[in-house]
């Protein structure tokens, strides 16, 4: 079946460097994503979202660049701190109506070396 | 905003005994809650989609029978592991979804479950 597949399982970034985590997609009817981080323990929390009309949206140190053609999908964070060590979700919601389903990714671990 | 909270935060119970895990809206109404299985090191994998005042929506592969999930009202769902054994030992979380006009979950701090 389709699935949201990353291609890192584990990224080691300089504190300080800016970070790039990677997505794949297959689910060309898939129109909204979302970044999550989820820490050791705990929950999944959302950082960032863009849907399908957009190609490029900007947080406070994140950026969520998003490439239709190649289905990819792309986080980057700056200026990575050690609190941003955690594993990070891409995740995609098909236009389904009122029943929204969420796909997770598979993840990928940053780890920040200070 | 937004938050979403899970009673207990942790849980060790015997095998054939049965668990049940809150999942709250705190400051929102949730007319939809999700549920989730998390195994260590792997993604977040949906059991079911919760509706407040009708039957859940469970994912190929649950069963309805193993997990109970009720949703009561607009701000409480709850899922029950009825007869619980130790390969049901995971890591539960539930999610809300604020309104209908949205697509964003907002996620609980999990529930970890671990049957002896």
């Amino acid at each position: 079946g389709e699935s949201v597949g990353l291609h890192l399982p584990t990224l080691s970034v300089q504190e300080g460097d800016n970070s790039i985590i990677n997505c794949a997609y297959s689910n060309s009817a898939s129109d909204y994503f979302i970044w999550y981080k989820q820490e050791s323990g705990k929950g999944p929390q959302f950082i960032i979202d863009i849907r399908s009309n957009m190609d490029k949206r900007q947080g406070q140190r994140v950026t969520v660049l998003l490439n239709k053609t190649v289905k990819h999908l792309s986080l980057q964070i700056a200026a990575t701190q050690p609190g941003d060590s955690a594993v990070y979700f891409c995740a995609e919601i098909p236009h389904s109506g009122g029943y929204q389903k969420v796909t997770f990714g598979i993840g990928t671990k940053l780890q920040v070396i200070p | 905003g937004a938050v979403v909270s899970q009673h207990p935060s942790w849980v060790i119970c015997k095998s054939g005994t049965s668990v049940k895990i809150e999942c709250r809206s705190l400051d929102f109404q949730a007319t939809t809650m999700f549920w989730y299985r998390q195994f260590p090191k792997q993604s977040l994998m949906l059991m079911a989609t919760s509706n407040e005042g009708s039957k859940a929506t469970y994912e190929q592969g649950v069963e309805k029978d193993k997990f109970l999930i009720n949703h009561a009202s607009l701000t409480l769902s709850t899922l029950t592991v009825t007869s619980a054994h130790p390969e049901d030992s995971s890591f539960y979380i539930c999610s809300a979804r604020v309104s209908a006009g949205t697509d964003t979950q907002y996620f609980g701090p999990g529930t970890r479950l671990t049957v002896l």
